[in-house]
């Protein structure tokens, strides 16, 4: 079965610099959602998206941004990268009117140098 | 303030006895619960999930039960295989519009040896 796709799978970046991470969703998946997990923490929320809208927002910093386009992919933009925006992002898809559950993409490791 | 919360960090089980993970919340309004299963560098995976009108959910190996007067519930591995060693993620959410967040706890690393 298709999974969530998420690219790159890797990322080095220097502080100061702009990255940007994409996730593809399940086929027919309509809502998707981005996560930061910390070394040895738990996901934090960061932002969600439904149809294409805003759906619910998290701890997402400023500096952050993101959109969910008409393919409904998913692509998250962030500037002014500083050391502490190294993490793990997981992408997570949905289908509204499912089951609730989120599919989780493998992740973009994220490292700020 | 942790509003799910997992507060055993780690479990060692033997393969073939039962696994049980334990989680709390405290936001009354979560209405849906759900455990994800990780390993190392990859996405968490979903494993079974259950709904506040329901107190126990069962998906072969692996059975949720909810006791929402305590605001408690675990997952029961039976039996358990080393394949099961992973950290376990309590998640929960309050299923009122479309997107809305999974809370996770900070999880508990299953390991099982034979």
């Amino acid at each position: 079965a298709a999974g969530v796709i998420q690219s790159p799978r890797h990322l080095i970046k220097e502080k100061r610099e702009t990255a940007t991470l994409k996730c593809y969703p399940i086929p027919r998946h309509d809502t998707v959602y981005w996560y930061q997990q910390g070394p040895g923490q738990d996901p934090q929320f960061l932002i969600s998206f439904y149809e294409k809208m805003q759906s619910d927002k998290g701890s997402i910093p400023d500096r952050f941004s993101a959109q969910q386009f008409s393919d409904y992919h998913s692509e998250l933009n962030m500037s002014s990268l500083e050391l502490g925006d190294s993490a793990l992002y997981f992408c997570a898809s949905a289908l509204e009117g499912g089951t609730y559950e989120q599919y989780f993409g493998p992740g973009t490791r994220l490292t700020v140098t | 303030d942790q509003q799910v919360k997992q507060n055993s960090p780690s479990l060692s089980v033997q393969e073939g006895r039962i696994s049980i993970l334990n989680c709390d919340y405290t936001n009354s309004m979560f209405d849906y619960f759900l455990w994800y299963k990780k390993y190392p560098a990859e996405g968490p995976t979903f494993l079974i999930s259950i709904s506040s009108i329901k107190d126990k959910n069962e998906d072969g190996r692996f059975t949720v039960f909810l006791n929402k007067s305590a605001k408690h519930l675990s997952l029961h591995i039976v039996p358990s295989q080393p394949g099961d060693s992973a950290v376990y993620f309590c998640a929960a959410t309050a299923v009122y519009q479309a997107g809305t967040a999974l809370i996770f706890g900070k999880g508990t690393t299953l390991s099982v040896s034979s």
